[in-house]
């Protein structure tokens, strides 16, 4: 069964504070992994898509990364801000946009 | 311009009304999208459209009409909802719906749909 699943839930943490967000999945055939970041009640917005072959990407303060072997992938967020605060969903994709598979998302609270 | 827009950004309507969604995207993308999210869940896919045609129907019910005039627009046309159908509505576009692209998508803002 094609599954994708985040952890934590939910995590709150300090700002300035560095976190990490584990998605891990069975989907097969795998073509990519997206991670977005979603604000509550607006639309989500991606942050990375990674292929088969991507081990590690950046995008300013976030880095994801992508073991295939594994099936697993991260999501490191460094010097945490306030803005950072939103639901972080992990989608991984059998091929192309109309074949994915989100996890439940973390949710991630920043604090001053 | 890298912008999905939906219209409205809230809707409130009563079970008997007739209303629609709009989404509009000027990407030059062709295919569209209608997600439905309910609060804390991730998006569920209803509907694609591929080069203006209904490709993928997720068994949605048939109150719920989708329509695309052409390749920029994307509508959804609402009637006789049900107060469970009230959820955040999230249109979406992409280059191409098949593989042979990474398939990246870009959200609209959705649109707040509350069914009294």
């Amino acid at each position: 069964k094609n599954q994708v699943e985040q952890s934590p839930q939910s995590l709150i943490i300090l700002e300035g504070k560095n976190c990490t967000l584990q998605c891990n999945y069975t989907v097969s055939p795998f073509s990519n992994l997206r991670w977005y970041k979603q604000d509550t009640g607006r639309g989500p917005v991606s942050l990375t898509i990674m292929t088969f072959s991507e081990n590690t990407k950046s995008n300013g303060r976030y880095t994801a990364t992508l073991d295939a072997d594994t099936k697993q992938s991260s999501l490191h967020i460094t010097a945490s801000q306030l803005s950072d605060s939103a639901s972080y969903i992990c989608v991984v994709s059998t091929g192309g946009a109309n074949n994915l598979f989100f996890g439940t998302g973390t949710r991630l609270t920043v604090i001053p | 311009d890298t912008e999905v827009t939906q219209t409205p950004k809230h809707l409130v309507m009563g079970m008997t009304n007739k209303k629609s969604l709009k989404c509009e995207q000027h990407m030059g993308h062709r295919a569209m999208y209608w997600y439905k999210q309910k609060a804390k869940k991730p998006p569920e896919l209803m509907f694609v459209y591929s080069y203006e045609k209904l490709s993928i129907n997720e068994s949605v019910p048939s109150r719920f009409s989708p329509e695309c005039p052409n390749s920029s627009l994307l509508n959804l046309h609402l009637h006789a909802l049900q107060p469970e159908d009230s959820a955040l509505y999230l249109c979406a576009s992409s280059q191409d719906s098949s593989g042979g692209d990474t398939g990246e998508l870009f959200f609209g803002e959705g649109s707040r749909l509350t069914v009294l």
